[in-house]
Order: C-alpha cells, then sequence, then structure tokens
C-alpha cells in the first residue's frame, strides 16, 4: 500500500529559530503532496499545496515567506517554519494522493512545540 | 463558499450502532471520505464514495446522497477502541485537496 513517511514526530524549538519537516511518499509518485496543520480540538486546515517542480501553492492568511515548501522531487517535499513562534505550535501533517480510490495517505504528523 | 457540518461530539454505548452524519456545500465534488483520528496521531482512511449509495466494509459502512450534499457513516457492534474522531472530507478543491469538516468525537462507554 502507500505510505507516506513524515519526520520528525515531535519537534521543540526555540522562538526565533528554523524547524524544517519533511515528507516522503515511500512506494509511490507524488506529484502533489499538501500539508496541513491542525491545533488542538480543531480540525485540519489546508496550508498549502507543494507541486513538485514548481512553487507551491498557500491558502489565504497562510505566509509563504514563513512557511516555506521545496518539493525537490516526486518523493520529497519539505516544510520550513521560519522564524518560529509559540502561535506556531501545532500538529502538521501531510498528505499525497496514490489513487482515488485509495484515499489520501497522510504522513504521522509532526507535533511542533516552540517555547 | 465551502462547508462542511458535522456534530462536534457523540456519545454511543459497546456494542451498539452509531450514525455519524455529514453535510456539505462544496463548489466542487470528487468524492467523499471517512477518516478516523486518534487525539495526536495522523487521520486513517476508513472510507470513499464517489457514486450515491451505501459502501460497506465489516463493521463500517459509508453512505452518500450527492443530490442531498450528504453522507453518514456508520458504526456497528462498537468497542471502546472506536472512541476517536471521525473526520469527513471532500475532494471538492480546484487543486485535488480534501476540505475537511471539523470532526465528531465518538466517545464510546461500557
Amino acid at each position: 500500500g502507500a505510505v507516506v513517511s513524515q519526520h520528525p514526530s515531535r519537534v521543540i524549538c526555540k522562538s526565533g529559530t528554523s524547524v524544517k519537516i519533511e515528507c516522503r511518499s515511500l512506494d509511490f509518485q507524488a506529484t502533489t503532496m499538501f500539508w496541513y496543520r491542525q491545533f488542538p480540538k480543531q480540525s485540519l486546515m489546508l496550508m498549502a499545496t507543494s507541486n513538485e517542480g514548481s512553487k507551491a501553492t498557500y491558502e489565504q492568511g497562510v505566509e509563504k515567506d514563513k512557511f516555506l515548501i521545496n518539493h525537490a522531487s516526486l518523493t520529497l517535499s519539505t516544510l520550513t517554519v521560519t522564524s518560529a513562534h509559540p502561535e506556531d505550535s501545532s500538529f502538521y501533517i501531510c498528505s499525497a494522493a496514490k489513487g482515488q480510490v485509495d484515499g489520501y495517505t497522510f504522513g504521522s504528523g509532526t507535533r511542533l512545540t516552540v517555547v | 463558499g465551502q462547508n462542511i457540518d458535522q456534530p462536534t461530539e457523540m456519545t454511543a454505548t459497546e456494542g451498539a450502532i452509531v450514525q455519524i452524519n455529514c453535510t456539505y456545500q462544496t463548489s466542487g465534488f470528487n468524492g467523499l471520505f471517512w477518516y478516523q483520528q486518534h487525539a495526536g496521531e495522523a487521520p486513517t482512511f476508513l472510507s470513499y464514495n464517489v457514486l450515491d449509495g451505501l459502501e460497506e466494509k465489516g463493521r463500517f459502512s459509508s453512505f452518500l446522497s450527492r443530490s442531498k450534499g450528504y453522507s453518514y457513516l456508520l458504526l456497528k457492534e462498537l468497542q471502546m477502541k472506536d472512541s476517536a474522531s471521525y473526520l469527513c472530507a471532500v475532494d471538492g478543491g480546484s487543486q485535488g485537496n480534501l476540505i475537511f469538516g471539523k470532526g465528531t468525537k465518538l466517545s464510546v462507554k461500557p
């Protein structure tokens, strides 16, 4: 089956530093990956769509200079939270679709805590 | 606009049947998904409906009515481990992304 690996699963960083989150499709090629954010007790909210070889498409209200997305290959997309602040503390999840019937496969998520 | 509604919380008894409803209004529709999400974990795929009707998969069934913008997830023979949030999501975005409802937190009691 389709597997998406996300790393790290948990990260604690100091305010003002940057954090990189990796999302890899292990057994299929994903020309498009999606990055979601989930605050406590809230639903998943799409942040951006990552397209291999082109610039990411950001949702309204998401700062592209703060959340840098790089989709350098068909199996890897990265999200870098730059100059992180406590309000960026959240659960970040990536997903990719191998095929419609199989559903979207999610990474395991990254719990980011900014102190 | 895009809108997906589902109840915030539900409680049911072990061994019983529970139905979680979802209504949606989206600019496009390429299918509806149900996911199960335990606290602090990534969502797990449960079902996918693109045509009207009922899809059954073990203890879980999902129904879709496109004309009504309505779906439900039916869980039978409830087990304690079914306590989780259940997310209704529609593939209705122009980019192929999923649009999620806020989720229904199901508590299964003995």
